[in-house]
């Protein structure tokens, strides 16, 4: 059962343009929601987190909005520049458990000069 | 630092041949996963430790073997490949506080003929 859904699986956009990735979760005790970001050939790296307890987190031109009653979040890149093409992948872990990560399906972004 | 090491970075093998997939890292995270990741379907946790002697089944156990006798080393073992063991293979580590990130290796990318 996937706990984590992802979308969309592929965006195309231009350069200074805003991409948006969309994520739903279904456990409700999750409380740490963090964005990975993937070059190819590398493996995933942090990019952003969230916890529940704030609606929105913003580092630089990457924010973070999250809605506990839809149980959604998001993630938009403002000013997408051709250097943010890469795989991006929501995930959502417990409060202990070994900070396990339930990882969504992952959306490979292409920004266009 | 060098973080997480995995190799080899490549390999073919042939159905029924086993191997070892290493991973180290130089962090002393006591946390430490494996991961496997196929096309449109995300990273799967193989299995997880806990600490030096600790391990534990992940979403996608089944082929694999897991020993942690050192906190540096959480080496992944393949005992019969099959075809469907055909993937990208990450590990990864963390720190025991809550909500830490996890740090990636490059990955092995591994063929079952």
């Amino acid at each position: 059962q996937q706990q984590v859904k992802q979308s969309p699986q592929s965006l195309i956009v231009q350069k200074g343009g805003i991409s948006i990735i969309n994520c739903a979760y279904e456990n409700t005790a999750f409380d740490y929601f963090p964005w990975y970001q993937q070059f190819p050939g590398k493996g995933p790296a942090l990019l952003i987190a969230i916890r529940p307890d704030v609606s929105e987190k913003k580092e630089g031109r990457f924010t973070i909005s999250f809605n506990k009653s839809a149980k959604q979040f998001s993630l938009h890149i403002m000013d997408s520049q051709p250097g943010d093409s890469a795989t991006y992948f929501c995930a959502a872990s417990l409060q202990g458990g070994g900070n396990k990560l339930t990882f969504g399906t992952g959306t490979q972004l292409k920004v266009e000069l | 630092n060098a973080g997480v090491t995995q190799t080899p970075k490549f390999r073919i093998l042939k159905i029924g041949q086993s191997m070892t997939l290493q991973c180290t890292q130089d962090m002393n995270h006591n946390y430490m996963y494996w991961y496997r990741q196929d096309p449109g379907m995300g990273l799967k946790l193989i299995y997880y430790s806990v600490g030096a002697g600790i391990t534990d089944k992940g979403e996608v156990p089944n082929g694999y073997n897991v020993s942690r006798s050192t906190t540096e080393d959480f080496p992944l073992r393949l005992e019969l490949a099959a075809p469907s063991q055909t993937s990208v293979y990450f590990c990864a580590s963390t720190g025991t506080g809550s909500n830490q990130p996890q740090h990636f290796g490059d990955g092995t990318r591994l063929s079952i003929l």
